[in-house]
């Protein structure tokens, strides 16, 4: 079946790193994405992951996946207020399946 | 920027209203999408279109009409809606329908009233 599940909420303090789960259910996907959606605008390709690889690291995202229990994470290193903004994750089955999005607070 | 653009941005029209709404690309890409963002639920998939043809319909209402005269234009023709269609619409493009980034619009932010 196509499912994506994400927790709705993440806040966390300026400075620390925050961690955004994902669950899917497909195991053909082939590629899995992390968007990122800021308010008013439409979603933006932060970083993708092929489903051969378990680990992706790009500037201060690090992306984790574990294929055997279709876990999929994204780590922020040193969030920053600008990171506000809702963190999408998707598997790629031929089309773009989204969870519901993680809304992701950076407090001072 | 993404080079995907939609217009309008913000739509309120009535119940009996007919109204559309527009995407256009011009990255040369060959598959579009609409996706329909409501708020606390996943992003719906619409509409799948390919080569100008259409390749998924996600089981949406007939109230709801693409068009895809081609690779560059995707409409959503609305008429007779209901308010709980009142949601933000994206549109989204990218080179193939298979493992390939997909590159979104602002999205239209529609009312029904």
């Amino acid at each position: 079946g196509e499912d994506v599940e994400q927790s709705l909420f993440l806040s966390v303090r300026e400075g620390d790193s925050s961690v955004i789960n994902c669950t899917y259910t497909d195991s053909s996907s082939t590629y899995l994405y992390w968007y990122k959606q800021e308010p008013g605008a439409g979603l933006q390709l932060l970083t993708y992951i092929f489903s051969n690889m378990d680990m992706k690291q790009d500037q201060r995202l690090t992306v984790l996946l574990n294929k055997k229990d279709k876990h999929l994470s994204l780590r922020i290193a040193d969030t920053q207020t600008g990171d506000s903004a809702i963190y999408f994750c998707a598997e790629s089955i031929g089309k773009l399946i989204f969870g519901t999005g993680t809304r992701l607070q950076v407090f001072p | 920027e993404t080079g995907v653009t939609q217009t309008p941005r913000h739509l309120v029209m009535g119940m009996t209203n007919k109204k559309s709404l527009k995407c256009e690309q011009h990255l040369g890409h060959n598959a579009m999408y609409w996706y329909k963002q409501s708020a606390k639920k996943p992003l719906e998939l619409m509409f799948v279109y390919n080569f100008k043809e259409q390749t998924e319909n996600n089981s949406v209402p007939s109230r709801f009409s693409p068009e895809c005269p081609n690779s560059s234009h995707l409409f959503l023709h609305l008429h007779t809606l209901q308010p709980e269609d009142s949601a933000l619409y994206l549109c989204a493009s990218s080179q193939a329908t298979l493992n390939t980034e997909a590159f979104f619009g602002q999205g239209t932010r529609l009312t029904v009233v």
